[in-house]
């Protein structure tokens, strides 16, 4: 089945240590998406690729970095730099890119929860 | 950007039918009304989305208003495992993916 898969579920970050969420999809999308929720909130836009090896930031990159070497995957890091990095996260994909239709629907995972021990 | 305004929270019975609001008052003629639901610790999946006609799927309808400065989604039975944050966003030709930013929607509670 086509989908997205973020790994892991649950992740801890000891201080001062960089980890990476993952996220792969094989639905053959161009457009990936990483957000921020925090409890109770909206999402909020991390990093966004609309095209391998491009990705732009979003409103709340810092403390965050993200490479698309490849069009499956779009994996995040959350830095040291970034100190309050408890929150659920969420990864999403959609077909088109820079060329997107408005009519469009955007593919969900089923998010990483990141807490800080 | 457009915006989008909604309730944060609504409460129904089940198998009553739920009319969940949304207003978008500075909606631009190109601009899609696209609504999404989040169920506990999941990512937010797709319900459904229109431009200026009333749209069915197997999951809701949605109801726009003749200006379009406004929509309902509407669950027709409403069954525990409809509650959701429900989520309204506007997607227009700009292309920008800040259109793609989630407010705190509707938290709908579905009574037994």
């Amino acid at each position: 089945d086509g989908g997205i898969t973020q790994s892991p579920k649950y992740l801890f970050r000891k201080e001062g240590q960089n980890v990476t969420l993952s996220c792969e999809q094989n639905l053959n999308h161009d457009a990936m998406y990483w957000y921020r929720q925090d409890p109770g909130q909206g999402l909020r836009l991390i990093y966004y690729s609309q095209i391998v090896n491009d990705f732009q930031k979003g409103d709340i990159a810092e403390g965050y970095s993200v490479s698309r070497e490849k069009k499956e995957s779009f994996p995040l890091t959350v830095t040291s730099a970034q100190k309050n990095p408890t929150a659920f996260y969420l990864c999403a994909s959609m077909d088109s890119g820079t060329g997107w239709r408005t009519n469009e629907k955007l593919f969900f995972g089923s998010g990483t929860q990141l807490s800080v021990l | 950007d457009a915006k989008t305004t909604q309730p944060n929270s609504m409460e129904s019975n089940e198998e009553e039918p739920v009319h969940l609001p949304c207003n978008h008052s500075t909606i631009s003629g190109t601009d899609y009304i696209h609504w999404y639901r989040q169920l506990p610790s999941q990512g937010p999946e797709y319900v459904i989305h229109g431009l200026t006609s009333n749209v069915n799927n197997r999951m809701a309808s949605l109801a726009i208003a003749e200006d379009r400065k406004s929509s309902t989604l509407i669950l027709h039975r409403a069954t525990l495992r409809d509650a959701a944050v429900y989520y309204c966003i506007l997607r227009g030709n700009s292309g920008s993916a800040r259109q793609l930013t989630f407010g705190s929607g509707t938290q709908l509670t579905v009574l037994p």
